[in-house]
């Protein structure tokens, strides 16, 4: 079965750098595309950006442009989500998301079990 | 990209129906049929139900249905149970090959 497995909890300090892995098993991992998603606490789900995971193409959010790398290890059927200039704000669940569209990346059908990040001086 | 517009909150009692819209704009829902919507219970990872537009993935229930006029999509929960207590998102593809997430909706069963 499709399993998407990340990384633990973390608490980072303001202006640090985090960075999340989602190890994939139960199916092809270059044949997807994984998004990143994040939910702040009591917020709405808001999406990070994407990772074509057989040719590593990504597609960062606006709003987290420069601040957000996403990459992956097609050897280790892995990918990772790395945020910099951490602060408060940025204190939510991240999730990672597999997409089985081709050529527009708009459905997500497996989550994540989500990696809480609490960024807290 | 600016978040689809949800109603904060639906509520219906058992048996009963309630739609849930969301509304974006050319750019996104109006522009392309690949909106979908997620249910999420507390603590828990979203959940898939509808994707373009109106289509329920396997093992989804009948009760939940969807659709789409210009730059608005519904949901529709028919026959409202406990269970469906939870928080509904709407998303959509968009013109820069991005993907936009409603401001979710909190579904209370009465």
């Amino acid at each position: 079965q499709v399993q998407l497995v990340q990384s633990g909890a973390e608490v980072k300090k303001p202006g640090a750098s985090m960075k999340v892995s989602c190890k994939a098993s139960g199916y092809t991992f270059t044949s997807y595309t994984l998004h990143w998603v994040r939910q702040a606490p009591g917020q709405r789900l808001e999406w990070m950006g994407w990772i074509i995971a057989g040719n590593g193409n990504t597609k960062y959010s606006q709003k987290f442009q420069g601040r957000v790398t996403l990459t992956r290890d097609t050897s280790a059927n892995t990918a990772y989500m790395e945020l910099s200039g951490l602060r408060s704000e940025d204190t939510a669940v991240y999730y990672c998301a597999r997409d089985p569209s081709s050529s527009t990346w708009r459905v997500i059908d497996y989550w994540g079990q989500g990696t809480p990040v609490t960024v807290s001086s | 990209q600016s978040a689809l517009t949800q109603p904060a909150s639906v509520s219906g009692s058992p048996g009963q129906s309630i739609t849930i819209s969301c509304t974006g704009s050319s750019s996104d829902i109006g522009g392309y049929n690949y909106v979908s919507w997620y249910q999420q219970h507390p603590g828990k990872a979203p959940k898939l139900i509808i994707y373009d537009v109106s289509y329920r993935p396997s093992g989804v229930s009948i009760r939940f249905s969807a659709s789409k006029s210009g730059n608005t999509a519904s949901l529709t929960i028919s026959g409202l149970q406990a269970e469906d207590e939870a928080d509904y998102y709407c998303s959509s593809y968009t013109s820069t090959t991005t993907l936009v997430f409603g401001t979710g909706t909190k579904v209370n069963v009465l």
